[in-house]
């Protein structure tokens, strides 16, 4: 399995907190990813980088800021928390740049976040 | 705009064999992946296609037409444990190794 842990794998808070999820692989991959997932949407990407202090915005990126200062940590921060953002959030990486490569993205075990 | 499109939910019996099909629309195309998702669990990759034809890992199967822009996940000798939801994705040509992801196949398994 890929090394990838997120933390804290379960999460309650209130409306207006900030919250930062965390990301760390041990596989020394460029590629990783911050997806949402909710019942009858699947997976939608927030935001994602391709290395070190290169971040670039998702298809549902509002609200939600990402930092990634060291190869092997992505974090994701909702800095006035609503409770539209519950959801199940995963983290993944990735290998290969772009064209026609076949590897794909490998996900970390999520983190469940309940906003009240 | 970027449609995948897959049947929301299959039922299948034990032992048989079972096709989720995917159609996509997206304005380039580098690759399909098929995932499969145990409830509570992370998506793990199961196949890749990026040429038309079939690959075969075991006891699945993916199938890609691009000019048809159709893909299937075959699944035989069913097992209980195969009960999950599979996602269908389409790898962009745009931008840095984008996948965009369909809304999945909840596929339960009767014994």
């Amino acid at each position: 399995d890929a090394g990838i842990t997120q933390s804290p794998r379960h999460k309650v808070t209130e409306t207006g907190t900030p919250v930062t999820l965390r990301c760390h692989q041990t596989e020394n991959h460029r590629y990783m990813y911050w997806y949402r997932q909710d019942p009858g949407h699947g997976l939608r990407l927030i935001h994602y980088s391709y290395g070190v202090k290169d971040t670039d915005k998702g298809e549902v990126s509002d609200g939600y800021s990402v930092s990634r200062s060291k190869t092997e940590d992505f974090l994701l921060t909702l800095e006035s928390a609503t409770s539209s953002q519950t959801s199940v959030y995963f983290c993944a990486i990735s290998e290969s740049a772009k064209g026609a490569s076949n590897q794909p993205q490998h996900f970390g075990d999520g983190t469940r976040l309940s906003i009240l | 705009g970027q449609n995948i499109d897959q049947p929301t939910e299959m039922t299948a019996t034990e032992g048989a064999i079972v096709q989720i099909n995917c159609t996509y629309q997206t304005s380039g195309f580098n690759g399909l992946f098929w995932y499969q998702q145990h409830a509570g669990e992370a998506p793990t990759f199961l196949s890749y296609n990026v040429l038309d034809g079939l690959e075969e890992k075991g006891r699945f199967s993916s199938f890609l037409s691009r000019s048809k822009g159709y893909s299937y996940l075959l699944l035989k000798e069913l097992q209980m444990k195969d009960s999950a939801s599979y996602l269908c994705a389409v790898r962009a040509p745009w931008g840095d190794d984008k996948i965009i992801f369909g809304k999945g196949t909840r596929l339960h398994i009767l014994p």
